[in-house]
């Protein structure tokens, strides 16, 4: 199964500011995810949209799907600095399979 | 939400040589899966095990070398076997979230391996 694409592939900003991720995909799906990972760690996850949502919120975090271009983003507003981690966008099809994407390395400076 | 632990969390072995990965969850859950990371890169899925029958594979992934056991809801075990560098890679346990139709899934910390 091919994965998605993110980019940038990595993003250095200050505290403060906002980071903006990309994740485009291939194929049909049911609903996007966005997962977070610590230093090679487990994944958490952080947030789930559905083919049929548009956007979505969550406390500092915001998702958009645009399912016509196969594309979804992740916004996190007044980044800090325990932001810093690797974010990485999967989806899921019919069954209960994830294809996650190349991932987003994210450096928040203080 | 589940808690996920996994044992162990890293380890150095010998080519040729064969490790096996566990995986324990504080709940029952029907679907566990197993990824492999491989150093900087995104995670794979190697295989859906589910309690009761033989794992599923995915493409590129068979059983001679990931064998798997699933003997109850909570407990999962990945072997990689005939290791060599190239399985050097963080291998994570998953399992479905619950109740199912969540959509998302709960991950182990992972498991750290080099094959020297």
């Amino acid at each position: 199964s091919q994965q998605g694409e993110e980019d940038p592939q990595a993003l250095s900003i200050q505290e403060g500011e906002n980071a903006t991720m990309n994740c485009s995909y291939k194929t049909s799906i049911n609903n996007l995810q966005w997962y977070r990972q610590n230093s090679g760690r487990g994944l958490v996850h952080l947030i789930l949209i559905r083919s049929n949502e548009r956007e979505k919120h969550s406390g500092r975090l915001r998702v958009t799907l645009d399912t016509s271009k196969k594309s979804s983003s992740l916004l996190i507003t007044a980044s800090r600095a325990a932001d810093t981690a690797s974010y990485f966008c999967a989806t899921a099809g019919r069954g209960d399979k994830l294809i996650f994407g190349t991932g987003t390395r994210l450096q928040v400076f203080p | 939400s589940a808690v996920i632990s996994q044992k162990p969390s890293r380890d150095i072995c010998q080519r040729g040589t064969s490790l096996t990965i566990q995986c324990q969850v504080d709940s029952q859950v029907t679907m566990m899966f197993w990824y492999r990371q491989q150093p900087g890169q995104s995670l794979t899925l190697i295989a859906t095990a589910n309690q009761g029958s033989e794992a599923t594979y995915e493409s590129g992934f068979v059983i001679d070398k990931f064998p798997i056991s699933r003997p109850n809801l909570t407990f999962s075990t990945l072997t990689v076997s005939n290791m060599s560098p190239e399985d050097s890679s963080i291998y994570l346990c998953s399992v479905e979230a619950v109740p199912r139709g969540a959509d998302t899934q709960y991950f182990g910390p992972g498991t750290r391996l080099t094959v020297l």
